[in-house]
């Protein structure tokens, strides 16, 4: 079975400054991997994913996210944090379900404070 | 593209009643999934629907039931609610199967009193 874990609950950082967001997965085969962030009150909104080839992925808002199936990890990365990014991120990996069809777990999320 | 819609957004119900969330795909997308997201729980997988056959089914009792319409439209219903039934309940759309890219809806919150 697929897992995701997600080791940080709450990350606070200060505007301007870098961010890593850490995400470990379990699953037997290469997997499609997602980066989510959902705001207050919203649904998710997908950042970035990783389907195969490169494994330095870009998304939107500036973030990447780097596959390194060594690890088995996908940490999510922003080179400078806006005020504006503060929210929670999900991690998920995607995979064959008991069903056999494609299914997606979720990590239990990284909330984002931001400090002036 | 219209994004994926979901109705009511709020919702007040009372232990015992029953409830029925609704969820419009964006177009052309024919697999529908749905959570449930709590604070302690985090974001827990109900249910994939596609082409009006559920593919896909979570870890939840059978007071909880969905179901696909012709049009890819679908409904979940949550009979006899129960106070830990307060969440907020999202629909994802994706093209073939939810393995793949999922766009969310706003999510439909629910409080049971």
């Amino acid at each position: 079975a697929q897992s995701v874990t997600q080791p940080d609950i709450h990350i606070t950082v200060s505007e301007g400054a870098s961010l890593e967001l850490r995400c470990n997965y379990s699953y037997g085969a290469t997997p499609y991997l997602f980066w989510y962030v959902q705001s207050p009150g919203q649904g998710l909104q997908l950042l970035l994913k990783y389907f195969s080839g490169d494994t330095l992925v870009q998304g939107i808002k500036g973030f990447e996210a780097e596959f390194k199936r060594s690890q088995s990890s996908f940490n999510l990365r922003k080179p400078s944090v806006h005020w504006s990014d503060a929210a929670e991120y999900f991690c998920a990996v995607g995979g064959r379900g008991s069903g056999g069809y494609q299914k997606v777990t979720f990590g239990t999320g990284t909330k984002l404070q931001v400090i002036p | 593209k219209a994004g994926v819609t979901q109705t009511p957004r709020y919702l007040i119900k009372t232990r015992g009643q029953q409830v029925t969330l609704s969820c419009s795909p964006i177009s052309g997308h024919r697999s529908v999934s749905w959570y449930q997201q709590t604070p302690g729980q985090g974001l827990q997988f109900l249910f994939e629907y596609f082409s009006e056959t559920q593919r896909n089914k979570g870890n939840f009792p059978g007071r909880f039931s969905g179901r696909q319409f012709s049009n890819s439209r679908s409904e979940m219903n949550v009979s006899t609610l129960e106070l830990g039934d307060s969440a907020l309940y999202l629909c994802a759309s994706s093209v073939v199967t939810s393995g793949e890219t999922q766009y969310f809806g706003p999510g439909t919150r629910l409080l049971v009193l």
